[in-house]
This record gives structure tokens, C-alpha cells and sequence, in this order.
């Protein structure tokens, strides 16, 4: 399977521990975002690269998540201290971007999302 | 901020019948809209862009610029239409997503 993964597919965690998430993008896709999505509800935007740099953080997202994709590659996203209303699908999308008007157009392609559940 | 307001959580229809689902959209410039859906155990996947005029399993959409909605429809529905349909547009850099209508296709 050559699109994004995600792993762990399921994380169940007690309330104040640190959960890390991986995603690996389709290998030549420069963008990468990641997206929280709750029962009956769209994705919520938390943030994206373009890259290796970190382009916008949702201003939603709280101090205790962090986000790095070092390398431009893969992209790790950790919660610090989880709580309960964390739980939560985190999804990984990522798109091939390139200049000018095509921008903004570019079609996102989701992994499959991984689960947290904090206890 | 902008936002995208899909104003029906569950739309049931019988196979054959036509079907809309309706996305209205707040946003200051010109939008940029798509429409996602995602299929029982599938991954969420982009179904047609308002840019491409395309018609995608015979679903098209137009963007109405005067009634801020960009509406899915299809006039004869499937059973293998029945999924989650999200309507979303684009803001700098990333997509907005609405709530999202689930889609039910009766036999």
C-alpha cells in the first residue's frame, strides 16, 4: 500500500500520560496535515507542513500538543499530559503542492486515522 | 473565520431517488470547495472539486456564488452511495471540513 500510514491504528492511554503518533506521507507529497475528528463531526484542522517547516497551528490547539516532521518526510504529532477530552481520530493527510495558481486546489490524501482513547 | 455549515447530520433516501445534500459556506474571497466522502471502513477520499466541473459516480455540484451553497446531487441514487459526505473549502493553505451528512440509501 503506497498511501499514507498512520501508526498506532489504536492507542488507549491514562489520563496524564504522553501519546506520540506517526504518519508517513506518500513519499514525493510535500505537504502533510493533521486533522482531529470527534463522533458527528468533520475533521478539525490542527496543523501543517509544507516540507520540513511547520506552516500554521491551529489557534484551537492546545500548548500540550506538538507536531515535527524533521526530515520533510514523516511526521510525528505528541500530546503532552493527555486528558480525557483528547480522545479523539487523529488523522494524517498529505498533498503534492506545487506553485502558482494550482495552489489551494490540491487534493488531500487521508490515512486511516489513529485512535486515541484516554482513559 | 470562514465555515462551512452542512445543515443535514442524516439524509435517507430510496435507491433511485434523486438526492441533495446541501453545504452552505461563509468566506471572503473567491472559495475554493470540494466535497469528501468516506465509504463504511474506508479511508475519507475526495469526490469532485467545484474547479474540475467534473461529475464523479454521478455526483456533480455547482457553486452558487449568490446563495454561498455549493449542494451535492445526484439523480438517481445507489446503495453504494450510502457513506459520509463532508463539504470543505479552502482557507490559506488548508482545508475546512463541515459537519458532515451521512448518506443512507434504502433498497
Amino acid at each position: 500500500d503506497t498511501g499514507v500510514s498512520q501508526d498506532p491504528r489504536h492507542k488507549i492511554t491514562k489520563r496524564g500520560q504522553n501519546v506520540t503518533f506517526r504518519c508517513d506521507p506518500i513519499s514525493e507529497h510535500n505537504r502533510l496535515y493533521w486533522y482531529r475528528q470527534t463522533l458527528g463531526q468533520g475533521p478539525e484542522f490542527l496543523t501543517y507542513f509544507q516540507n520540513e517547516a511547520q506552516l500554521e497551528k491551529s489557534r484551537l490547539l492546545s500548548d500540550r500538543f506538538s507536531a515535527e516532521r524533521p526530515k520533510g518526510s514523516f511526521s510525528t504529532l505528541e500530546i503532552q499530559r493527555t486528558e480525557q477530552g483528547d480522545s479523539a481520530m487523529y488523522l494524517c493527510a498529505s498533498s503534492l503542492v506545487g506553485r502558482g495558481p494550482s495552489v489551494g486546489r490540491e487534493k488531500l490524501f487521508f490515512g486511516s486515522g489513529t485512535q486515541l482513547s484516554v482513559l | 473565520a470562514q465555515r462551512v455549515t452542512q445543515p443535514e447530520k442524516l439524509l435517507s433516501v430510496f435507491k433511485g431517488a434523486p438526492v441533495e445534500l446541501k453545504c452552505n459556506y461563509s468566506y471572503s474571497g473567491s472559495p475554493e470547495l470540494f466535497w469528501y466522502v468516506q465509504y463504511s471502513r474506508q479511508r475519507l477520499q475526495l469526490l469532485l472539486r467545484h474547479i474540475s466541473r467534473e461529475s464523479i459516480k454521478g455526483f456533480t455540484a455547482d457553486l452558487n456564488k449568490g446563495e454561498t451553497s455549493f449542494h451535492l446531487k445526484k439523480p438517481f441514487a445507489q446503495e453504494e452511495d450510502s457513506a459520509m459526505y463532508y463539504c470543505a473549502l479552502t482557507e490559506g493553505g488548508k482545508l475546512i471540513f463541515g459537519q458532515g451528512t451521512e448518506l443512507s440509501v434504502k433498497p
